[in-house]
């Protein structure tokens, strides 16, 4: 399943299915970039990080995936799990140390 | 493993009361941060704070907020005289260096009456 973050804020697959959840960020010259994992009540864990001299980081079970040229990002989650339902946040750093967190998808896995 | 600590996990205040949410971030980072959460909203930035003082503020954090390092361990939010608009999840962050990952605590749920 595919979403794009900002327009489609939810996304529901079949487990084990693969997920690709989008993000658009808004600034050119951000230079660092992360994906948090929000569960109910819960803060923000992460999941992935990608400096903007990179285009691809490959983690367990997740890739993140950079487009500068576009100014993309994406999240790629293999074989998703129940325990992957949640709200996937993306931040970018634009200045100093600040993250700009972009609007969230809601991901649901169906057993 | 290590990780940053809130307190309470939810204040009730009324409006015009003033507030301290607390904080115990990851013991050797150096850069702290607090960042909020309307319900159903995206988690906005507040202020980073490094060196014991304030590095960088957003619009958001007016002259009814301050932060506090007191001692060598607990980080805190003073919130001087809450409003119902400041009702929403308060996230305390840490990191070991400007620029890296920034770990997130639980929260704390303030409501205001």
């Amino acid at each position: 399943g595919e979403s794009v973050g900002l327009h489609l804020p939810t996304l529901s697959v079949q487990e084990g299915d693969n997920s690709i959840i989008n993000c658009a960020y808004s600034n050119s010259a951000s230079d660092y970039f992360i994906w948090y994992k929000q569960e109910s009540g819960k803060g923000p864990q992460f999941i992935i990080d990608i400096r903007s001299n990179m285009d691809k980081r490959q983690g367990q079970r997740v890739t993140v995936l950079l487009n500068k040229t576009v100014k993309h990002l994406s999240l790629q989650i293999a074989a998703t799990q129940p325990g992957d339902s949640a709200v996937y946040f993306c931040a970018e750093k634009t200045s100093g140390s600040r993250l700009t967190f972009g609007e969230g998808t809601q991901l649901t896995v169906n057993p | 493993e290590p990780e940053v600590t809130q307190t309470p996990s939810h204040q009730v205040t009324q409006m015009g009361q003033e507030v301290i949410l607390r904080c115990v971030p990851i013991s050797n980072h150096l850069y702290f941060y607090w960042y909020r959460q309307i319900l159903g909203q995206k988690v906005e930035f507040l202020v980073s704070f490094y060196n014991n003082e304030i590095s960088e503020k957003s619009e958001i954090f007016d002259d009814q907020f301050s932060v506090e390092r007191p001692d060598g361990s607990n980080f805190t939010l003073k919130i001087r005289s809450t409003k119902l608009e400041d009702s929403a999840m308060y996230f305390c962050a840490s990191s070991p260096r400007e620029g890296r990952q920034q770990y997130f605590g639980p929260g704390t749920r303030l409501t205001v009456t």
